[in-house]
């Protein structure tokens, strides 16, 4: 079945250092969405990528789809505490509803 | 915009007793809404999908006798757990979006509920 694959599984860093979390299809995707969750709430929508070498920025963050619609990542520079959760990359995958499949997280934790 | 009210946040009940879950798009109507389930550290599973006025589709090895999925209008699905068991004990969260494959918007989801069956 249609998986993501999204690494690292978690990540700490400094705050102020940059770090990017990838998330990976084994297929081409229709679309590729990245949402940030904090432990036992709600997703956040971060910024739905569509579009192969598509690149989209919010404030400090910044999401990549590649050319082949297979591969995104998310980077986030100059990271602060407010930044810290769980990112998660969903997956539409041309399904007839239009739901989407999740990779299993990454946890970023920023030391201050 | 693109508000997804889920209610309750959290709840706790005995076992074999039948727990509903809401969730309602406060400021669009949905025409589609999803349920998932969430395992600690894991990922969000689907449960199934909810379309207004039709039956919910439920994906592979998720009893639709024990789910019971009703999305009666174009803002409201809910989702009852009948039965309960403390494996069914987890985080169930809904999303919505107004589906239209020609015009692609993202899932968005309510805060969840964190179910705890004793």
């Amino acid at each position: 079945s249609q998986e993501l694959e999204q690494s690292p599984q978690s990540l700490i860093v400094q705050e102020g250092k940059n770090l990017t979390i990838n998330c990976t299809s084994s297929k081409t995707l229709y679309g590729l969405y990245w949402y940030k969750q904090k432990y036992g709430e709600g997703l956040i929508f971060l910024m739905m990528l569509q579009k192969g070498g598509e690149e989209k920025s919010h404030e400090k963050i910044t999401a990549k789809l590649d050319e082949k619609k297979q591969q995104s990542s998310l980077h986030i520079t100059a990271s602060q505490p407010s930044h810290a959760g769980i990112y998660l990359c969903g997956a539409d995958i041309g399904g007839s509803q239009g739901n989407l499949i999740f990779g299993k997280g990454t946890k970023l934790s920023v030391k201050p | 915009g693109a508000v997804v009210s889920q209610h309750p946040s959290r709840v706790i009940c005995k076992s074999g007793t039948s727990v509903k879950i809401e969730c309602r798009s406060l400021d669009f109507q949905a025409t589609t809404m999803f349920w998932y389930r969430q395992f600690p550290k894991q990922s969000l599973m689907l449960m199934a999908t909810s379309n207004e006025g039709s039956k919910a589709t439920y994906e592979q090895g998720v009893e639709k006798d024990k789910f019971l999925i009703n999305h009666a209008s174009l803002t409201l699905s809910t989702l009852t757990v009948t039965s309960a068991h403390p494996e069914d004990s987890s985080f169930y969260i809904c999303s919505a979006r107004v589906w239209d494959r020609g015009q692609s918007s993202p899932l968005h989801f309510g805060n969840g509920t964190r179910l705890t069956v004793t």
